[in-house]
């Protein structure tokens, strides 16, 4: 059974950082594409990064360039998405997402976490 | 510009059948999307891949319900014998070059 965990969230200052953590199971990590997706309280999906299975391909959504950075750790099973310099926009759940195949824009997302909510507020 | 448009709301009877509509964008219209559910207060799931050729493939454990094809440029999810549990929001979501895009979203209300 595929299983995607999420933690790490909070309550964040503006300015400050947040790293999230997602641990994947029952499926061979490494041959599989990871996103993140956040959505805003009452708001639609947004994709925020992928990363291919080896790690050589990721991508940003234009939006968030230079401020979020994400990786993964094979060896753990665990995708890993770094926020610098929150703003009050970035609050959100954020999701993990497992890619159907091994690059992260070839293919829509198969399964997903239950989210951890990133609250940015002073 | 990879763009998805979605109907914001939909509603339907219980027992009855729903079609919702996903379009792509100008030029984008032999790409495929995938279809995902979100109940309230719960992470989303995925339903389904809809290709520009009307095949489809379902996720794990997805009713036969559930069905989808296409159009053109647009994609469609059919839900029929409706349940009170498929009151959700519903998503599609296409890719690209360096990018992952979804729609708005639909509101459906079961009646």
């Amino acid at each position: 059974e595929v299983q995607l965990v999420e933690s790490g969230g909070g309550l964040v200052q503006p300015g400050r950082s947040l790293r999230l953590s997602c641990a994947a199971s029952g499926f061979t990590f490494d041959d599989h594409a990871m996103h993140w997706v956040r959505q805003a309280p009452g708001k639609g999906l947004e994709w925020v990064s992928g990363i291919s299975g080896n790690s050589n391909n990721i991508g940003y959504a234009d939006s968030l360039k230079g401020r979020f950075t994400i990786s993964r750790d094979n060896a753990k099973n665990s995708l890993y998405l770094q926020m610098n310099s929150l703003r009050s926009e970035d609050t959100a759940l954020y999701y993990c997402a497992k890619g159907a195949y091994t690059f992260y824009d070839t293919s829509g997302f198969d399964y997903w976490g239950q989210g951890t909510l990133v609250t940015v507020s002073s | 510009q990879l763009v998805l448009t979605q109907s914001p709301s939909a509603s339907a009877s219980l027992g009855a059948s729903v079609k919702l509509t996903c379009t792509l964008s100008s030029g984008h219209s032999g790409y495929t999307i995938a279809w995902h559910k979100q109940q309230p207060q719960k992470g989303p799931r995925y339903l389904m891949n809809v290709k520009s050729d009307g095949s489809h493939d379902k996720g794990d454990g997805v009713p036969d319900r559930f069905s989808g094809s296409s159009s053109g440029a647009e994609r469609y999810l059919t839900i029929s014998s409706l349940q009170s549990e498929d009151e959700a929001d519903y998503y599609c979501q296409t890719w690209g070059t360096d990018i992952q895009v979804f729609g708005g979203g639909t509101k459906l209300t079961v009646l």
